[in-house]
């Protein structure tokens, strides 16, 4: 999605290692989603941000993984411990809050626990 | 709770043929209705959205989208399907909040 990145792009990491992924969104987007999104799977929920509201982070798998969002603009999904089932795909998307909700993706970061 | 199905995982077509790919949500309140396609390699795009008022959505490069609320059902359409359709597609539902759910994804594939 324009104006989205996400960095690494790519990341090896060994087990129990922590890995930590940044998105950048667009500016003015208050919103903002992190998905997972496994080998053959579609995108399953981590957390949301909105303004300045307490996330949600009803989808986020188990305590080792958390993430936070500052000043509205960078996020960053933080992954303790890294376990091997772990690996996958890790989405940021950027969305708008009112009117049409759409969500812009960025391009992801690609999650190797060895 | 709610969910999202995508009753094919993988749809092969031939190019030039009309495709249907199908999406069936259940939810007891308003919803709104999503379709993305992920081109290989490449990230997430928005194809078209259901917001509200007219139930036929037309979105980029053809595809088009009916919203049927009796059947729960919002399934997406192309007339005549061409090899750069060749990508995954994925229907998403959002309720009247933050709440959004995607489908496991049809992997459409378009050959000669």
């Amino acid at each position: 999605g324009a104006g989205v990145s996400q960095s690494p792009s790519n990341k090896v990491t060994e087990k129990g290692k922590d890995v930590e992924l940044r998105c950048d969104p667009i500016s003015g987007h208050t919103a903002l989603y992190w998905y997972r999104q496994s080998l053959g799977q579609g995108l399953e929920f981590l957390i949301y941000f909105q303004g300045n509201s307490a996330p949600d982070k009803s989808g986020l798998p188990s305590d080792r993984f958390s993430a936070e969002r500052t000043g509205g603009s960078v996020s960053t999904l933080t992954i303790q411990r890294t376990q091997q089932e772990d690996s996958a795909v890790y989405l940021c998307a950027p969305a708008e809050a009112g009117g049409s909700y759409e969500q812009y993706f960025g391009p992801g970061t690609r999650l190797t626990v060895t | 709770a709610q969910s999202v199905t995508q009753l094919d995982s993988q749809v092969p077509v031939f190019e030039e043929a009309p495709v249907e790919l199908r999406c069936n949500y259940s939810s007891s309140v308003s919803v709104y209705l999503f379709w993305y396609v992920q081109y290989p390699n490449q990230g997430l795009q928005l194809l078209l959205k259901y917001l509200s008022g007219s139930t036929l959505v037309k979105g980029i490069n053809g595809f088009e989208a009916e919203f049927n609320k009796s059947q729960t059902s919002f399934h997406l359409r192309k007339p005549s399907v061409h090899i750069s359709d060749t990508a995954e597609y994925f229907c998403a539902v959002r309720l009247n909040n933050n709440d959004m759910r995607f489908g496991a994804g049809t992997r459409l594939t378009v050959k000669p």
